[in-house]
């Protein structure tokens, strides 16, 4: 069956921290990978994505993630955090000419000023 | 990139009645659109996929004559929530992947209605 799993429910950092976010997938076929955030009362948008070519995936707000095959894995990283990185992180995955989105349960990140 | 608009964003109803939650494509065309639930501090649970000039498919466990699906055009499907209960009050989200475009593959969200029930 077609899954994705985060393994943190709850993360919470200072500011400045490093900010790694675990995300496995099960999915037959050609897989693609995102990572979507929601900000507190916002609409989710799109942090990042991997469709093919260069493992590491650089997105938006200094996020990259790393798809990693054989560990079935795309992990979300960010160096240093910020404040207002405080928001729920999902990660999602569907297939190449199939229709549904498949989401992990979420990270609620908290950051601490 | 593509833009999802969805109305309304919240309203409150009263307990057996229906609601209607529409969901728009702005600048593209939607063959399939996807209808997701929020309960609180949990995931997005996909509901249906609807399908245009078809009959939507609804996943395991969704009561299909109590959240009616349509979708009459390439731009526009409503979510109906019929005989509404308070069991039924959630965050309710669609989506839309333009599966004719460059970005084939990304999902697109609306900003969600916030369903409350009393």
């Amino acid at each position: 069956a077609q899954s994705v799993s985060q393994h943190n429910h709850h993360v919470i950092l200072s500011e400045a921290a490093s900010l790694e976010l675990g995300c496995n997938y099960s999915y037959g076929g050609t897989v693609n990978l995102f990572w979507y955030v929601q900000y507190p009362g916002q609409h989710l948008q799109l942090l990042l994505k991997y469709f093919s070519g260069d493992p590491l995936v650089k997105g938006i707000k200094g996020f990259e993630a790393e798809f990693i095959k054989s560990k079935f894995s795309f992990n979300l990283r960010k160096p240093s955090v910020q404040w207002s990185d405080t928001a729920e992180y999902f990660c999602a995955a569907n297939s190449r000419g199939g229709f549904k989105t498949i989401f992990g349960a979420g990270t609620r990140l908290f950051v601490k000023a | 990139g593509a833009v999802v608009s969805q109305h309304p964003s919240w309203v409150i109803c009263k307990s057996g009645t229906s609601v209607k939650i529409e969901c728009r494509s702005l600048d593209f065309q939607a063959t399939t659109m996807f209808w997701y639930r929020q309960f609180p501090k949990q995931s997005l649970m996909l509901m249906a996929t609807s399908n245009e000039g078809s009959k939507a498919t609804y996943e395991q466990g969704v009561e299909k004559d109590k959240f009616l699906i349509n979708h009459a055009s390439l731009t526009l499907s409503t979510l109906t929530v019929t005989s509404a209960h308070p069991e039924d009050s959630s965050f309710y989200i669609c989506s839309a992947r333009n599966l004719g475009g460059a970005e084939s593959t990304e999902a697109f969200f609306g900003q969600g209605t916030r369903l409350t029930v009393v």
